[in-house]
């Protein structure tokens, strides 16, 4: 157990629809980062949040946000959603915001139908 | 954009061999990770390798770094099954902020 925790586990949702995904870092942990891992695009860094600031942006659609909250939660918003958005998204923690370890959460399985 | 490949995709090997998994770097890079991730799991942290020449071992697996060549290797040692899975390379650029990933190994031992 990575001490990160994600909910929902699984998501199925229809085309067009907006979900919200949540994560919750580590104890002390400040950044978080979002990943999609999907069969076509493989493991894809989407965005980092460090102390509630955005701090770097990966291969993040216009139609997916995130924020991160002063308790440092964060969460993913995916919207207008497509079959491709069908994938794993996991985010993962660090300390610091230029990570020696990242530590990963299990994960939302989201299925777009 | 800075590119990982990892070679090979799949590789089925035999209980108590040795082989050696490649991720190769297209632009010079902050620091390089290993991970692996087993079936319907989440990622776990294997190695964190910080400079030219680093190499870092646990167990059956050694990994290191020559970042003149922009390439890292995973080393595995008498294989054994528990270390069926998915062995993904990865490596930030220079600022630390941004992280691509490699295609992932998929590894599988046969006793």
């Amino acid at each position: 157990d990575s001490g990160v925790t994600q909910t929902p586990k699984h998501l199925i949702t229809a085309t067009g629809q907006r979900v919200t995904l949540r994560c919750s870092p580590r104890s002390g942990d400040l950044s978080v980062y979002w990943y999609q891992q999907s069969l076509d695009q493989g493991l894809q860094f989407l965005i980092q949040y460090y102390n509630g600031e955005e701090r770097a942006k990966g291969n993040i659609l216009e139609r997916f946000s995130a924020q991160q909250f002063p308790d440092l939660h964060s969460e993913l918003n995916l919207s207008s959603l497509e079959l491709g958005d069908s994938a794993l998204y996991f985010c993962a923690s660090s300390v610091g915001g230029n990570p020696y370890e990242q530590y990963f959460g299990p994960g939302t399985r989201l299925t777009v139908t | 954009e800075l590119k990982v490949e990892q070679n090979p995709l799949f590789l089925s090997m035999q209980e108590g061999k040795n082989y050696t998994i490649y991720c190769n770097y297209s632009t010079t890079s902050d620091r390089l990770y290993w991970y692996r991730q087993d079936p319907g799991k989440s990622l776990e942290s294997l190695f964190v390798l910080l400079s030219n020449g680093a190499v870092k071992q646990e167990g059956r697996l050694m990994a290191s770094l020559d970042t003149k060549a922009r390439l890292s290797t995973l080393h595995i040692t008498a294989a054994v099954h528990d270390l069926s899975a998915t062995y993904f390379c990865a490596v930030s650029d220079t600022t630390g902020n941004q992280f691509y990933f490699g295609t992932g190994t998929s590894l599988t031992v046969i006793p």
